[in-house]
């Protein structure tokens, strides 16, 4: 299968900004995302950014995407503690299966 | 807005029981998904089908077994449940004519005791 890697913690405080990275494998990337987890639930779809993009930005979140060193990030402005979750990248191509990263937990200190 | 349920949200049982967990989406999408995860960790695809009468092995292995037999619903069953089964237990569907977007229940808290 595809790799795709995440570091595995950030803390960060309120009101700070926060970055969150992903490495990927799979040249052939149509579709990268950014989920979110928060405990005991299922995932939910945060943003998503074509191959074919560079930025996407969607209020408080930008999505920066480097094709040529397979590396995505999620920046999140104005941290707040309901941000506190696990955020999950993840990767696809049409007609393949979704590959995600082992998740980094984000923490936001008050 | 994800149309996408499952229930229970919380099961506990004893070793040996027969479970079944259930996964329904209103979407219309075609491929379905059941995702095994402890927490805090990262997701593993146990089981997926890309429409009605289709299913596959995902890449871990489980003794789990799954069905397609309508569109809509897609259960996962576990004939004599063990405490190595204790998990969540996530299910998803996505359309294949986009592939876009992954949808994902609120997940089965699974405790075998």
């Amino acid at each position: 299968g595809e790799d795709v890697e995440q570091s595995l913690f950030l803390s960060v405080r309120e009101g700070d900004s926060s970055v969150i990275n992903c490495t990927y494998t799979d040249s052939s990337s149509t579709y990268l995302y950014w989920y979110k987890q928060e405990p005991g639930a299922g995932l939910q779809l945060l943003t998503y950014i074509f191959s074919n993009m560079d930025m996407k930005q969607d209020q408080r979140l930008t999505v920066l995407l480097n094709k040529k060193d397979k590396h995505l990030s999620l920046r999140i402005a104005d941290t707040q503690t309901g941000d506190s979750a696990i955020y999950f990248c993840a990767e696809t191509s049409p007609g393949d299966k979704f590959y995600f990263g082992s998740g980094t937990k984000l923490n936001v200190k008050p | 807005e994800a149309d996408i349920y499952q229930t229970p949200r919380y099961l506990v049982i004893g070793t040996g029981k027969k479970i079944t967990l259930e996964c329904s989406q209103t979407m219309g999408h075609d491929k379905m998904y059941w995702y095994q995860q402890d927490p805090g960790m990262e997701l593993h695809l146990i089981h997926y089908s890309y429409g009605v009468n289709s299913t596959e092995k995902g890449d871990l292995s489980s003794e789990s077994t799954v069905s397609r037999i309508r569109t809509e619903h897609f259960p996962l069953t576990l004939e004599s449940a063990r405490p190595s089964h204790t998990s969540q237990y996530l299910c998803a569907s996505s359309d294949s004519t986009t592939n876009e977007k992954l949808f994902f229940g609120s997940g089965t808290q699974l405790s075998v005791l």
